[in-house]
């Protein structure tokens, strides 16, 4: 029983063309995030949402497109790939509490190659 | 300059060494440090959660916040070669945003 599920886990692809991710979690958590993963383990934050709502939309270029259908999903979507979009993507989910950062509990990662 | 500052290494200990992990940070307002372990090929997942300065501990984890230099630590003791990972940590002024360091790669040789 996975607790947050990423699809697919491994992605490559030739620059210019449109990919999604997907995450799903079953926690029950109202707070979902994208992060970037680059080659040097740097990790970093792409968005954030909060029961369907864009909470956190860091500087990322605009061909990067979350959607939450529901709060148990979100997706990422990219237009026009580029070379330096090679990177892992984590999907995280937390349950927020009044004031101050909750845990958050991470997928295993989509690992996106782009030719 | 990055807001938050880790030594990516790689470190290489044998076992049962003590082991000190460590990041700086440029943020006064960051009032909640954490530590994540990442294994290779899997997501993040929490290992320490401190508030404000002060240590915590956990089993043969300890970790260490001086707001004043800005400066967290995590000591592991008897370390063992399943504690070899990305330790990665992590800080925020509030509930959502966490802002991590680039993560120190640990190995413990049996």
């Amino acid at each position: 029983d996975t607790a947050v599920s990423q699809t697919p886990k491994y992605l490559v692809t030739q620059m210019g063309n449109d990919k999604s991710i997907k995450c799903e979690q079953n926690l029950g958590h109202d707070t979902m995030y994208w992060y970037k993963q680059d080659s040097k383990k740097f990790l970093k934050i792409m968005f954030s949402y909060n029961n369907k709502e864009l909470i956190i939309n860091e500087t990322v270029p605009n061909r990067f497109s979350p959607k939450s259908p529901d709060k148990a999903h979100l997706n990422l979507h990219i237009n026009s790939l580029e070379l330096g979009d090679s990177a892992v993507y984590f999907c995280a989910s937390s349950q927020p509490t009044s004031g101050v950062p909750s845990e958050q509990f991470f997928g295993p990662g989509t690992r996106l190659t782009v030719l | 300059q990055k807001e938050v500052e880790q030594d990516p290494g790689p470190l290489s200990v044998p076992e049962g060494a003590i082991v000190s992990l460590n990041c700086t940070y440029s943020n006064s307002a960051f009032q909640y440090f954490m530590w994540y372990r990442q294994y290779s090929r899997k997501g993040p997942e929490l290992l320490m959660y401190t508030y404000s300065s002060g240590n915590k501990e956990d089993g043969r984890f300890t970790a260490q916040v001086d707001k004043s230099s800005k400066y967290i630590s995590l000591f592991i003791r008897d370390s063992q070669p399943s504690d070899s990972a990305t330790y990665l940590c992590a800080m925020s002024q509030g509930a959502q945003k966490l802002v991590f360091g680039q993560g120190t790669r640990l190995t413990i040789n049996p």
